[in-house]
Parts: C-alpha cells; structure tokens; sequence
C-alpha cells in the first residue's frame, strides 16, 4: 500500500520564479495538508484541501495556493519566491477529517537562491 | 491559537536508557494528539496516535500518554538504542473553529543515543 508520495524531491529555484509541487495522497484518503517546515523548526501549516476546495488556510500570503484533483493528489504552488521560502514542504494525508491520524510524505527540500 | 511545547529541545543519553520526552499543549478542546519521528532531512514518520479519550497508547518499546485536562504529553522510549536518534515531534489536532483539522506542532526534541 503505497502512502503519501511527493515530487520533486529536490528543487532550486531563482528568487522571483514560481514553482509547484506535487502529492498524492495516501490509499483511502480525501484530505490534504501542505506544511512548511524551516530547518530546526516544527512544521507549519499551510493550507488544508478537502473535496476540491480549500477548507483551511494558516497564516502563509497569497503567494502560496493549491488545488486538488478529482483523485485527490494536490499541488502547491508559490509565486514570486523568496529567500525565505526556501524550507522542507511537506505534504499529509488522512482519511478522516476529525479523529484520523495523518500520514506524511517525504517531502520536497526547495532552495531558493 | 493552540501553542504546543516540547521539553527538553535536546537530549543525549547513553543506549539503553530509558527516557522521557514531553510535550504540552495550551488548549484542550482537541480530536487527538500524534507523535512522529523525523531523521535528518527526511518526512515525518507516525510513531503513536492518542485520541482525546484516550490516556495511552503503545507500540513495541514506545508508551506515549495524555492528559487533555492538564494540556500534557509524554512519550516515554524504554531501553533506548543508537537507531532511535531523530527527532521526535508533537503534534496536536484541534477541534472547531478555525483550527479545525489542522495540526499545531511543537518544535520537536532531538534525541540522540550513543553506544
């Protein structure tokens, strides 16, 4: 049973670009999270997508958007990078939006240089 | 806005040692709580899932309890070994309102264990 996998793994981007990540989320789940996580710091939320729609936002601008798919894999997406936003994306899935455990992926390590 | 703590920041102890990690949360109105494990530069692996009303949960040499009243967790590693050392992270689940679904992590505790 495959979990949450993520693509890229790795990513530099120039500062101003755009980039998007990928997840599909694990067997038998609906919901998607997006995370961001600084090196040496727990992981923050981004936003939450639950039938197609986001149902959750965190305290991140409106560079950072999302969407998912009709087969519930997402994607995040980040306009006009920054320095800052270089971090570990991390993408989680569940299958219950209440008492259910979520499960991560890897991840995607973009730098922004 | 829940806040979640996680003491100490790091830890290194001797292999097996048993050992202790906490974690508190500043409000109770929670669905359940998760530990998970993070190597360097890798994801999030889920160690123990409590629901809020549940007071503990196992897992091989893993307990990890709750007590939603008092906004604390203890994940507790008995006989630790070198193959444990990671760092382990909090996290909470929240209910209603604008945290709902979401997860409040903590900061995380890096443990290390040396032969």
């Amino acid at each position: 049973d495959a979990g949450v996998t993520q693509s890229p793994t790795h990513l530099i981007k120039t500062r101003g670009q755009q980039v998007t990540l990928r997840c599909s989320p694990k067997s038998g789940h609906d919901t998607v999270s997006w995370y961001q996580q600084a090196l040496g710091q727990g992981p923050q939320f981004i936003f939450q997508y639950y039938e197609e729609e986001e149902r959750q936002r965190g305290n991140f601008p409106d560079r950072f958007s999302g969407h998912q798919f009709p087969n519930y894999s997402s994607e995040l997406n980040v306009n006009a990078l920054l320095l800052g936003d270089s971090a570990l994306y991390l993408c989680a899935s569940s299958g219950d939006r209440s008492i259910g455990g979520y499960t991560f992926g890897s991840g995607t390590r973009l730098t922004v240089v | 806005k829940q806040e979640v703590t996680q003491i100490p920041a790091a830890l290194s102890v001797p292999e097996g040692e048993n050992l202790v990690l906490n974690c508190s949360f500043t409000d109770s109105a929670i669905y359940n709580l998760q530990w998970f494990r993070q190597d360097p530069g890798k994801g999030l692996t889920s160690l123990l899932l409590i629901q809020s009303s549940q007071r503990e949960q196992t897992s091989g040499r893993l307990n990890a309890s709750l007590d939603k009243s008092s906004g604390r967790s203890t994940l507790y590693i008995a006989a630790s070994q070198p193959g444990d050392s990671a760092t382990y992270l909090c996290a909470v689940r929240s209910r209603g309102g604008t945290s709902y679904g979401k997860l409040t992590f903590g900061q995380g505790t890096i443990l290390t264990v040396h032969p």
